[in-house]
């Protein structure tokens, strides 16, 4: 069974920073593209960067470009989310998914965890 | 990287059929097949229902099916049950390799 498990949101200052983990399980995670995407209270789903499985081909929303950087560890079958420089309208569920395209086809966001809250507040 | 547009509500008496339409550019819905559609109920993470503009994963009812003419995807979900009532969402694969989401459409069985 696939698993997915964020962790490391929480309360932070605006202007500071915070590492999210996104645990890995049930599959083979060197082999499939990860995202993150997140979405603020009450809003909508927000794209926020994506990784190839050999961590060659990044991408970020141009909202958290030069602020963020994701990154993995297929070793440990885990992603990240580095989040610096946090405003008030980063406050949200970020939710870690599985991408990548298999012999079915290519799905850009196939299994999701359950997410992380991260909220910016003075 | 805008949004893609949905309607911000739909409803539906139980066994009709709705559709939800997601418009987007030639440089995202127009010019792939990857677009896909998440069912959100409230305090849960989305699902995927839909990917490739029309292929069900494993486990999704033949009731949700998906099509798309030009720039404009749709999701139709006949046959309306009480556990449809959810959030919907599209997202599309854009030019840019980004991808993007519609803004999400309330989905209402009365």
């Amino acid at each position: 069974e696939v698993q997915l498990v964020e962790s490391g949101g929480g309360l932070v200052k605006p202007g500071g920073s915070l590492r999210l983990s996104c645990a890995a399980s049930g599959f083979t995670f060197s082999a499939y593209a990860m995202n993150w995407v997140r979405q603020a209270p009450g809003k909508g789903l927000e794209w926020v960067s994506s990784i190839s499985s050999n961590s060659v081909h990044i991408y970020y929303a141009d909202s958290v470009k030069g602020r963020f950087t994701i990154s993995r560890d297929n070793a440990k079958s885990s992603l990240y989310l580095q989040m610096n420089t946090l405003r008030v309208e980063d406050t949200a569920v970020y939710y870690c998914a599985r991408g990548g395209c298999t012999s079915d086809g290519c799905k850009l966001f196939e299994y999701w965890g359950q997410g992380t809250l991260v909220t910016v507040s003075s | 990287q805008s949004a893609l547009t949905q309607p911000a509500s739909v409803s539906g008496s139980p066994g009709q059929s709705i559709t939800i339409s997601c418009t987007g550019t030639s440089s995202d819905v127009g010019g792939y097949k990857y677009v896909s559609w998440y069912q959100q109920h409230p305090g849960k993470a989305p699902k995927l229902m839909i990917y490739e503009v029309s292929i069900r994963p494993s486990g999704i009812s033949n009731r949700f099916s998906g099509s798309k003419s030009g720039s404009t995807a749709s999701l139709t979900i006949s046959g309306l049950q009480a556990e449809d009532e959810a959030d919907y969402y599209c997202s599309s694969l854009t030019s840019s390799s980004s991808r993007v989401f519609g803004g999400g459409t309330k989905l209402t069985v009365l």
